[in-house]
């Protein structure tokens, strides 16, 4: 089993429609959770990280649910500028620094 | 605030050559790591650095790969000889290495691909 398993996807949807990825991960001593975009040959960059309470940034929310090992993202009123892979990500075990990256989820935001 | 500089961009080699790629973290991070991007894949960690020191080498495959970081800032990879899987993206991040460890961003910088033919 992976340690971190995404939906590969493509998601193609459209301008202002709602979407949402979940990202499950295997080791239950994971204590940092995050998502990261990347852009078409850009290098990753966080987007938002994950607490257990949920967070909301804008048009984003994060969600975390422990007793699941289930991470999810959710965008709101999509824009094309949304289109990127999104990548789930979480501390490794043993490692508060290191951190293990799913493979992506990719999101196609069409007109 | 300059970013996490990475040279060359781009690499085309034949197998067996060897290669080296360049990284220079940002002003004042302690910590640098190297990751592997496969295509379709997300990045997996090569080696981690704080300050001078290796703090994890585990997945870095030293038949083949070197890195080091002499002066605790910038970092060398070196792959030699390169096999044609060795295809990908090399990136290259730092983080503060300072304060709350679970919640510390990796900054990346734009990678080196290589092509390995």
């Amino acid at each position: 089993r992976k340690e971190v398993e995404q939906d590969p996807g493509p998601f193609n949807v459209p301008e202002g429609a709602t979407v949402a990825f979940n990202c499950t991960y295997s080791n239950s001593a994971s204590q940092s959770f995050f998502w990261y975009r990347q852009d078409c040959r850009k290098e990753p960059k966080l987007l938002m990280s994950v607490y257990s309470s949920g967070n909301e940034d804008g048009r984003f929310t994060a969600q975390l649910n422990r007793a699941s090992q289930y991470i999810s993202l959710l965008i709101r009123d999509s824009k094309l500028s949304d289109s990127a892979t999104y990548l789930c990500v979480v501390n490794s075990p043993g490692s508060a620094r290191q951190l293990t990256f799913g493979s992506g989820t990719q999101l196609t935001v069409l007109p | 605030e300059a970013g996490v500089a990475q040279s060359p961009r781009y690499k085309i080699i034949e197998k067996r050559q060897s290669v080296a790629f360049w990284c220079n973290p940002i002003s004042g991070h302690a910590t640098l790591y190297w990751y592997q991007q496969i295509l379709g894949q997300g990045p997996k960690l090569l080696i981690q650095f704080q300050n001078n020191g290796v703090v994890d080498d585990s997945q870095l495959p030293k038949d083949r790969f070197s890195a080091e970081r002499l002066k605790g800032v910038d970092s060398t990879l070196k792959i030699q000889p390169a096999k044609l899987e060795d295809s990908a993206v090399y990136l290259c991040a730092s983080s503060l290495g300072a304060g709350d460890p679970y919640q510390e961003t990796q900054y990346f910088g734009p990678g080196t691909r290589l092509l390995v033919l």
